[in-house]
C-alpha cells in the first residue's frame, strides 16, 4: 500500500521569505502522480501543485515549485516570497492516475509570520 | 473550470437522526466520487469509493451501513449518516473526477457535522 509521511507537523516562515515543506512517499509503482494541496481555515482543498512521476523536471506555479527526487521518494515544496494568505495546512498527496484515490500526508501547519 | 457544489456545508442535528450530503458536479461528468472524513486538525481518510451505477467501494473500518452512498447519475452523488451519534461529528468532504485524462480530482467545499 502507497503511504505518504510528512515530517513537519509545524512550519514558520517570516514574510517575503522562502520555506521548504519535506514529503516523503513510498510506492512499488513505477508511474503516479504527486500533490500539494494547500487547506486555508475555511477548509476548502486547493491544489497547490502537481507533479507527474514520469516527468523529470520538477514543476513550478508562480512561487510555488517542488523538488521531486523519484530515486529517494522525496517531494518537497518550496514557497518563495511567502506570503501572508500562503499560511495555512498543506497536504502531500498521492494517486495512481490524475484522477483516482488519494493517499494524504498527515499535513503540515504553516505560520506566516508578518 | 471544473466546479463541484457540496450541500449543506454545516448541519446540527441530534443524535438518532439521518443526515444527506449532496455532492454535485456542475460543469463535467464526475464518473468517479470520492467521500473523505476529516477530523480537527488531522488528514484527510478516504471512506469511499463510488462509480456511476456501481456500489460503493468502502475502505476497511468504515460502516456501509452507516454511511450510506448512492451515485446515481454522472452529477450527482449523496452520502447519508445513518442514525447519526456524536462519533459521527466530523467534516466530510467530496470529490470527484471525470472522464478527462490527466485531470484532477475536484473538492466540493465541505460539510461540518455536528451531531448534539
Amino acid at each position: 500500500a502507497q503511504t505518504v509521511t510528512q515530517s513537519q507537523p509545524e512550519m514558520s516562515v517570516q514574510e517575503a521569505e522562502t520555506v521548504t515543506l519535506s514529503c516523503t512517499y513510498d510506492t512499488s509503482e513505477s508511474d503516479y502522480y504527486l500533490f500539494w494541496y494547500k487547506q486555508p481555515p475555511s477548509r476548502q482543498m486547493i491544489l497547490v501543485i502537481r507533479q507527474e512521476a514520469y516527468k523529470q523536471q520538477n514543476a513550478t506555479e508562480n512561487r510555488f515549485s517542488v523538488n521531486f527526487q523519484k530515486a529517494a521518494k522525496s517531494f518537497s515544496l518550496k514557497i518563495s516570497d511567502s506570503q501572508l494568505g500562503d499560511a495555512a495546512m498543506y497536504f502531500c498527496a498521492y494517486s495512481q492516475t490524475s484522477g483516482s484515490r488519494l493517499t494524504f500526508g498527515e499535513g503540515t501547519q504553516l505560520t506566516v509570520n508578518p | 473550470g471544473a466546479v463541484v457544489s457540496q450541500h449543506p456545508s454545516r448541519v446540527i442535528c441530534k443524535s438518532g437522526t439521518s443526515v444527506k450530503i449532496e455532492c454535485r458536479s456542475l460543469d463535467f461528468q464526475a464518473t468517479t466520487m470520492f467521500w473523505y472524513r476529516q477530523f480537527p486538525k488531522q488528514s484527510l481518510m478516504l471512506m469511499a469509493t463510488s462509480n456511476e451505477g456501481s456500489k460503493a467501494t468502502y475502505e476497511q473500518g468504515v460502516e456501509k451501513d452507516k454511511f450510506l452512498i448512492n451515485h446515481a447519475s454522472l452529477t450527482l452523488s449523496t452520502l447519508t449518516v445513518t442514525s447519526a451519534h456524536p462519533e459521527d461529528s466530523s467534516f466530510y468532504i467530496c470529490s470527484a473526477s471525470g472522464t478527462e485524462k490527466n485531470q484532477p480530482q475536484h473538492f466540493g467545499d465541505g460539510t461540518r457535522l455536528s451531531i448534539l
